[in-house]
């Protein structure tokens, strides 16, 4: 059974936007952080950020002035958009979830425990 | 921004033997509370990745008691103790004190 699906456009042109959707099953959107990864053709794995639904947001540095992220509750669903995209954003776009997998201490801690299966979006004219 | 670098970015291991992974960060991964921010995940060929280690030293559901992973401050390993066939992929350590952040990945096949 799919928990989290990945929905995308596939092709984007550079200086677009891109926009990913990924659809929550099983779980209540509101229980947890939402989260994002990529990665590009021959590289390594890249954190690009996490979301809440009370708007609760963290960005990678590298990407934040280009970067906005959401939750729809009414949807089960969450989002990215990437603004003025280049080739160099070209890659395999992952949804997770990130939950509390334990405590540090008194304090809640949490990682990336379930994932989507991944997109392939690439930039090109 | 806290730097992660791991070594070897690449590992060939016989099956049944033992395999390590190093992870150094740029700053200390000691938060406040006295626990070390750091997770491993794998990468398996065609796969998503999927939660290894978290806090450093603790093994996520389902995770096969040969993975343990140590370390303190600015370094930290992975250490797989009898290194099976399906442990095959990429290893990546991320830390989580500032914001989050991946190490280039170690490539471990399988001889």
């Amino acid at each position: 059974q799919v928990q989290l699906q990945e929905s995308a456009p596939g092709l984007v042109k550079p200086s677009e936007t891109l926009s990913l959707t990924c659809t929550v099953s099983t779980f209540s959107i509101y229980n947890y952080y939402w989260s994002w990864v990529r990665r590009p053709p021959g590289k390594g794995l890249e954190w690009i950020g996490y979301t809440h639904y009370t708007g609760t947001t963290n960005y990678n540095p590298s990407l934040q002035s280009r970067l906005s992220m959401s939750v729809d509750t009414s949807r089960n669903q969450f989002s990215l958009q990437l603004r003025s995209v280049t080739a160099a954003d070209t890659a395999v776009y992952y949804c997770a979830r990130l939950a509390r997998v334990g405590l540090a201490g008194f304090t809640a801690y949490h990682s990336m425990d379930v994932w989507g299966q991944g997109t392939t979006i690439t930039v090109s004219s | 921004d806290i730097v992660v670098t791991q070594s070897p970015l690449s590992l060939s291991v016989t099956p049944g033997e033992p395999a390590s992974i190093s992870c150094r960060s740029s700053q200390s991964l000691l938060h406040r509370n006295g626990y070390h921010y750091l997770d491993w995940y794998l990468q398996k060929p065609g796969q998503s990745p999927q939660l290894l280690i978290y806090l450093t030293s603790n093994r996520a559901s389902g995770v096969p008691d040969r993975f343990s992973g140590s370390g303190s401050g600015t370094y930290f390993t992975l250490e797989i103790s009898r290194v099976e066939a399906e442990d095959a992929g990429v290893y990546y350590c991320m830390q989580s004190l500032q914001s989050r952040a991946f190490g280039q990945g170690t490539r471990v096949e399988i001889k």
